[in-house]
């Protein structure tokens, strides 16, 4: 199986900075990885999807990069709306694993 | 607009059974895979089971192997996970997912989850 792991696990900041969220998978994934938002009591938000692609209506303040076994997503200017738990997900084989999240909360 | 509504979710002790059911509507279900994903009290997300568009192919996480099963009625436009042999650590809001109209097991549509709870 491919394990996922996630830094940091979590990070306070302000509205207006820079957040960079970094995934390693245990093997290579070939880019089929995927980003979720999820907040308190809310079923998961699809962001990114093969590693930089935005899903529709998405803000473009989030991007997506990566290759082989390291990603990242990367919250250009932080808004108040984007306080919330931000997991990966891998997509390219089975079991499908999530990293296990980074909680932004605010400084 | 797509949508999928669990349901199913109880309290139900150790070692029982429960059968949770997902209906779909908005989309043309027999040409979409389908997932279950939960979620433990203040845990991370775990992906649980998936199952092809015609129902061939089915896939499961190591914890739940042998135990849960997953199907779909595509006449019924409706997902179900049969579980069986629950634990403790089933415990969990369990939710309903489909892809976006791109490729890949990856979740564009969630359902608002349904809660089982294990426990003596």
């Amino acid at each position: 199986d491919i394990q996922m792991t996630q830094s940091p696990s979590s990070l306070s900041a302000s509205v207006g900075d820079r957040v960079t969220i970094t995934c390693r998978a245990s093997q290579g994934i070939y880019n089929s990885l995927a980003w979720y938002q999820q907040k308190p009591g809310k079923a998961p938000n699809l962001l990114v999807y093969g590693t930089s692609r935005l899903e529709s209506g998405v803000p473009s303040r989030f991007s997506g990069s990566g290759s082989g076994t390291h990603y990242t997503l990367t919250i250009s200017s932080l808004q108040p709306e984007d306080f919330a738990t931000y997991y990966c997900q891998q997509y390219y084989s089975t079991p499908f694993t999530f990293g296990p999240g980074t909680k932004v909360d605010i400084k | 607009e797509v949508q999928v509504l669990e349901s199913g979710g109880d309290l139900v002790q150790p070692g029982g059974s429960l059968r949770l059911s997902c209906a779909a509507s908005g989309f043309t279900f027999s040409n979409y895979a389908m997932s279950w994903v939960r979620q433990a009290p203040g845990k991370g997300l775990e992906w649980v089971s998936g199952i092809s568009d015609s129902g061939g192919y089915t896939y499961y996480a190591d914890s739940v192997k042998g135990r849960f099963t997953i199907s779909r009625d595509n006449s019924k436009n409706t997902l179900y996970l049969q579980m069986n042999n629950l634990r403790v650590e089933d415990t969990a809001v369990y939710y309903c997912a489909k892809r976006t109209t791109e490729n890949g097991w990856f979740f564009g549509y969630w359902g608002q989850g349904t809660l089982v709870t294990v426990s003596s």
